[in-house]
């Protein structure tokens, strides 16, 4: 069973700060999702990772994934307070032709001037 | 295009009463899934869809039923409503089994 941990749950940053988010899951995978989650909303996707080594950006994001470590990561650069949101990272077991997810628990960023 | 859209937004519901909840996508995906979002577990899978006229059970399937009789449509029926399917529904669509995700605005359900 594919199991997919996120860390940390809660984060609290400064604007300007940088900081790092984990997404550890347990078994092989073809593809990692990352997505954004505003209070209230629907969840917005941010980055498809499709192979090991895999790095993606986005403004003050960047996302990287190792498939042998089964880790992937969410770095934010420079903070600043319009990224507070919740972050899910997502998997898809490899092997499966549908993608059906196993997301993580999610990250509660909050940041602050 | 509208995108993901779910109807309605709100729902409350006595215990054992049935609904069903609505999911429409215009983008001519094929694949179509339901999640639930439960405070501290991220979303778990309910059903999902791989085209019209096939369905398959997700990771919590129990209590819920959905059939997909066109490619736009996904409803999801709660058969007999009970305290513990209190939770914010969203339906998702997705061109091929690899491809991003996209997330109607969600249905929030309270079962007293």
């Amino acid at each position: 069973e594919l199991k997919v941990e996120q860390n940390p749950l809660f984060l609290s940053m400064q604007e300007g700060k940088n900081y790092t988010i984990y997404c550890n899951y347990s078994t092989t995978s073809d593809r990692l999702y990352w997505y954004r989650q505003d209070p209230g909303k629907s969840l917005e996707s941010l980055f498809v990772l499709l192979s090991n080594g895999a790095v993606k950006q986005e403004g003050r994001l960047m996302a990287s994934l190792d498939t042998k470590a089964r880790l992937s990561t969410l770095h934010i650069t420079a903070a600043v307070h319009d990224l507070s949101a919740t972050y899910f990272c997502a998997v898809k077991a490899g092997g499966t032709s549908y993608g059906k997810l196993t997301f993580g628990q999610g990250t509660i960023l909050t940041v602050h001037p | 295009n509208a995108g993901v859209t779910q109807t309605p937004k709100f729902q409350v519901l006595k215990t054992g009463q049935s609904m069903t909840l609505q999911c429409a996508q215009d983008m001519n995906h094929e694949y179509m899934s339901w999640y639930r979002q439960d405070p501290g577990m991220g979303l778990r899978l309910i059903h999902y869809s791989v085209g019209a006229g096939i369905t398959d059970q997700g990771e919590v399937p129990n209590g819920y039923n959905v059939s997909r009789s066109t490619t736009e449509d996904f409803p999801l029926r709660l058969l007999s409503a009970a305290p513990s399917q209190t939770s914010v529904y969203f339906c998702a669509s997705s061109y091929n089994g690899g491809s991003e995700q996209y997330f109607g605005p969600g249905t929030r359900l309270t079962v007293t």
